[in-house]
């Protein structure tokens, strides 16, 4: 059971490059977001999903795009980096269950754009 | 607008002592509550969580306490151990929100053997 899978767990980009950061479960969980965590932030929000074919905006979803073609992935897309998308992005899922649940998350990709 | 703020950034406590991280909220539509840890280099690991009609909830070493009315929770570690030295991330979420997670800057937890 690997849980939730990140790659890549490192990324250095240019400025205007794009790239997708993959995110894959293996628990069947409904619930899919992206959060980002910048020094004295905390995580915030990207974008999240419901289920397959069901996405949302969180609270910062400028710059990027998301699908949920399938229950198990969930990538996130950036369209044209910037330096302020410098970031430790984290992917997480959570069961359908009680709200009190957590969310299980990811190792983290490490994004740096130069 | 911080609508989950936790107001220490940094605790250090003695090995076999109370730890006490606390984490208040100003969106009174929040109606569950969460505590994350973490480690570098990891992703945030679910501790223990809270309904806003409980005021307590306990496992094992780690008690979250919940006042409504003043809109604050605090996490209690007992006894603390080494090993607990990490991030604690406070989260906020409410029924109907898709389980949109709103979370606090963090508190980074040191105990000293």
């Amino acid at each position: 059971n690997a849980g939730v899978t990140q790659t890549p767990k490192f990324q250095v980009l240019k400025t205007g490059q794009s790239m997708t950061l993959q995110c894959a479960q293996d628990m069947n969980h409904e619930y899919m977001s992206w959060y980002r965590q910048d020094p004295g932030m905390g995580l915030r929000l990207i974008h999240y999903s419901v289920g397959a074919g069901i996405t949302d905006q969180g609270e910062v979803p400028n710059g990027y795009n998301v699908s949920r073609s399938t229950t198990e992935d969930f990538p996130l897309r950036l369209l044209s980096a910037a330096p302020s998308q410098t970031s430790v992005y984290f992917c997480a899922s959570s069961t359908g269950g009680g709200m009190g649940d957590g969310y299980t998350f990811g190792s983290g990709t490490r994004l740096t754009v130069v | 607008d911080q609508q989950v703020k936790q107001n220490s950034p940094s605790l250090s406590v003695q090995e076999g002592r109370i730890s006490i991280l606390n984490c208040d909220y100003t969106n009174s539509m929040f109606d569950y509550f969460l505590w994350y840890k973490k480690y570098p280099a990891e992703g945030p690991t679910f501790l223990i969580s809270i309904s806003s009609i409980k005021d307590k909830n306990e496992d094992g070493r780690f008690t979250v306490f919940l006042n409504k009315s003043a809109k604050h929770l605090s996490l209690h570690i007992v006894p603390s151990q080494p090993g607990d030295s990490a991030v604690y991330f406070c989260a906020a979420t409410r029924t109907g929100s898709a389980r949109q997670l709103t979370f606090g800057s963090g508190t980074q937890l040191t105990v000293l053997p």
